[in-house]
């Protein structure tokens, strides 16, 4: 099974709201990340877990925070958001972390920010 | 640092012809190669995969990328497009350092006239 889940698929929130995106997966990976995609552009790294611990935060503003509460699960909390933060927020894993380790993707959550 | 370049921003081809992606990259040594497709709204799906060894690589959906150290290139190809292989198409570069992860190209759409 190569599949990431991630829920719920579209979110629509305003600016004061608190809400939290979510990712699962079951194979035994242990690094997961978020990325940011806007349209026509390419993923934007957001945040890297490296067996549960924060390994990489790329400059990403305080209203986004990780969590990773066990080895299969990843959630992302939004609070105070912008409407410039309106994306398409994707999952992944690896195995490891690290280059020689691809990475498999979920569907994605789409954003909206009102 | 590393960086990806995928000259083609769109590109059409009919159903049935042949089909090359061109990706190069930039870094010092010797990378780790991917190519990933992402239909509309969707999460990315991985292609194929190049980390070592014989430098054409084999990958779904009848894809294949050739690695040419001398070009720093790594050109997905196709000989017979589907229209289902319309999408659009990331080429990304990663080193095997840890805490350095993929570095995406900037895409190419695949349109596909039946």
């Amino acid at each position: 099974d190569t599949e990431v889940t991630q829920t719920p698929k579209h979110l629509v929130m305003g600016m004061t709201n608190k809400k939290s995106l979510k990712c699962e997966q079951h194979m035994g990976h242990r690094a997961m990340y978020w990325y940011k995609q806007k349209a026509k552009k390419p993923p934007e790294l957001m945040f890297v877990y490296s067996y549960e611990k924060l390994s990489i935060n790329e400059s990403v503003p305080s209203r986004f925070s990780p969590e990773c509460p066990n080895s299969s699960l990843l959630n992302l909390h939004l609070h105070a958001l912008q409407p410039e933060d309106s994306a398409l927020y994707l999952c992944a894993s690896s195995q490891r972390a690290g280059g020689n380790h691809e990475q498999y993707f979920g569907p994605g959550t789409r954003l909206t920010v009102t | 640092a590393q960086s990806v370049t995928q000259p083609d921003i769109h590109i059409t081809v009919s159903e049935g012809a042949s089909l090359e992606l061109r990706c190069n990259y930039s870094y010092g040594a010797t990378p780790y190669l991917f190519w990933y497709v992402q239909s509309p709204g969707q999460g990315l799906q991985l292609l194929l995969k190049y980390f070592s060894g014989d430098t054409l690589v084999q990958g779904i959906k009848g894809f294949e990328a050739e690695f040419k150290r001398s070009q720093s290139s790594f050109n997905l190809r196709k000989p017979s497009v589907h229209w289902s292989d319309a999408a659009e198409y990331f080429c990304a570069v990663a080193s095997d350092n840890y805490g350095q992860n993929f570095v995406f190209g900037p895409g190419t759409r695949l349109s596909v006239l039946p």
